[in-house]
């Protein structure tokens, strides 16, 4: 099966721009998750959805981050306007259900914030 | 022998020795482990999972065990490869609602020729 796809690989913006990411998740799989990870630490959990819902965003900055997943399938991550403490990689994962189940991963996007 | 890194606890071993990485999980009410490898430039991994209502459960060179009573986890490797270098997760499923992956730390193992 094909795993799941995030574009861009790399960008690298300046504070207080705008960027968005996108994610297409493995065929089939209803949940979806966005995560943070910053250099040397483990993946933070920044937003779950379970189809087109919403199960989780308690850790997404809400002022300036923002996640969608309109047909229930792919998904894009916005952040508006960019920090500093932004830079990280956002990973993309996707499962068949929410619970029990192992996450799969796609390689992320590495954001660099000048 | 096992080092706290600046950044990450670190292991290093020789390559066809065992290796053992240990986790602490923070909430008693998680009832599903995971363990994920990271290698640099790639995201996370499944390698093997674990349910409370076990405490071992073994892969293809790979074990892990989970201790409920010190709420601990680990993750053993038997005869280490230089392709295992890598950053190791555990995470836990949170319970209660809804089910929120959450990952501990990491440990970068170091596998020397």
């Amino acid at each position: 099966e094909a795993g799941v796809a995030q574009s861009p690989r790399y960008k690298i913006i300046e504070k207080r721009q705008s960027v968005a990411f996108w994610c297409n998740p493995i065929s089939g799989h209803a949940t979806l998750y966005w995560y943070q990870q910053i250099l040397g630490q483990g993946p933070k959990l920044l937003i779950q959805f379970q189809n087109n819902g919403v199960v989780d965003d308690s850790q997404l900055p809400k002022d300036r981050f923002s996640a969608e997943r309109l047909k229930g399938v792919d998904s894009t991550l916005k952040i508006q306007p960019a920090k500093l403490e932004d830079s990280a990689v956002y990973l993309c994962a996707s499962s068949l259900q929410t619970d029990n189940s192992p996450l799969h991963f796609g390689n992320g996007t590495r954001l660099t914030v000048t | 022998g096992e080092s706290v890194g600046l950044h990450l606890p670190t292991l290093s071993v020789q390559e066809g020795d065992n290796s053992i990485i240990n986790c602490a999980y923070s909430n008693s009410a998680s009832d599903y482990f995971i363990w994920y490898k990271q290698e640099s430039g790639k995201g996370p991994q499944f390698i093997i999972d674990i349910r409370s209502n076990m405490d071992k459960r073994q892969g293809q060179r790979v074990t892990v065990l989970l201790n409920k009573t010190v709420k601990h986890l680990s993750l053993q490797i038997a005869a280490t490869q230089p392709g295992d270098s890598a950053v190791y997760f555990c995470a836990e499923n949170l319970s209660g609602g809804s089910y929120i992956p959450t990952f501990g730390r990491g440990t970068s193992l170091i596998v020397h020729p």
